[in-house]
């Protein structure tokens, strides 16, 4: 059965430095795709990278970047130079490509910046 | 850009009342998706559909029923609301296809029950 585990309940990080949130996955189909998204504490989900399994290279997105290893099966996120609005909690999520569109979510990483 | 709009942001209902959450989207998506959310379990899927009148359980579908008469109109629907379905409700809508889908959500509904 597929699953994603965050195992990083709460971070914290000074501002404009990097940050990597772990996420780790389990799946038997070997075509998939996996999504990070961000959840401010207004609550609206936002999506922000995406990385697909055959995807050659690691997908980056402004300063968001995925650190994606297949045989280890981690999708791990990078955000650099933190800012203060990057706090939130961000989700791994993952997707088979045999189903019709549903997401599987990790628990969640609570990331804190300080000024 | 892709809106999904939930009827509601706060909701407050009592013990054993019928609950109606609406989502709305505007992007003619064939997918949508309800949600709970609760701190330290992520985001539990309630029902979804993949198209009008079509509807398949999650993984957490005791409780709840859903309805979508029309493509762009996704209802939970709690039939006796209990204080353990307070919770944070997620509605999220996509393409259907493989690949590279993003779900696009709303802001989401905190229910309270009591």
């Amino acid at each position: 059965a597929q699953k994603i585990t965050q195992t990083q309940p709460g971070m914290f990080v000074q501002e404009k430095e990097a940050v990597t949130l772990d996420c780790t996955y389990d799946t038997s189909d070997p075509s998939y795709g996996l999504f990070w998204y961000k959840q401010p504490s207004s609550g609206e989900m936002i999506f922000l990278i995406y990385q697909g399994s055959y995807d050659q290279q690691n997908a980056t997105e402004g300063r968001y970047s995925l650190n994606f290893q297949k045989a280890r099966k981690s999708a791990n996120l990078v955000i650099s130079a933190s800012q203060l609005g990057d706090s939130a909690m961000y989700f791994c999520a993952m997707r088979e490509y045999s189903n019709t569109g549903k997401l599987i979510f990790g628990q969640g990483t609570t990331l804190q910046v300080k000024p | 850009d892709v809106k999904v709009t939930q009827s509601s942001r706060y909701l407050v209902k009592r013990t054993g009342e019928k609950v109606f959450l609406e989502c709305v989207q505007d992007m003619d998506h064939e997918n949508m998706f309800w949600y709970r959310q609760d701190p330290g379990l992520g985001l539990r899927l309630i029902y979804f559909s993949y198209d009008v009148k079509m509807k398949e359980k999650g993984d957490i579908p005791e409780g709840y029923s859903v309805s979508r008469e029309k493509k762009e109109r996704f209802s939970l629907i709690l039939e006796s609301a209990s204080t353990n379905q307070t919770s944070m409700y997620l509605c999220a809508s996509s393409f259907l296809g493989q690949g590279f889908q993003p779900q696009h959500f709303g802001d989401g509904t905190r229910l309270s029950i009591l």
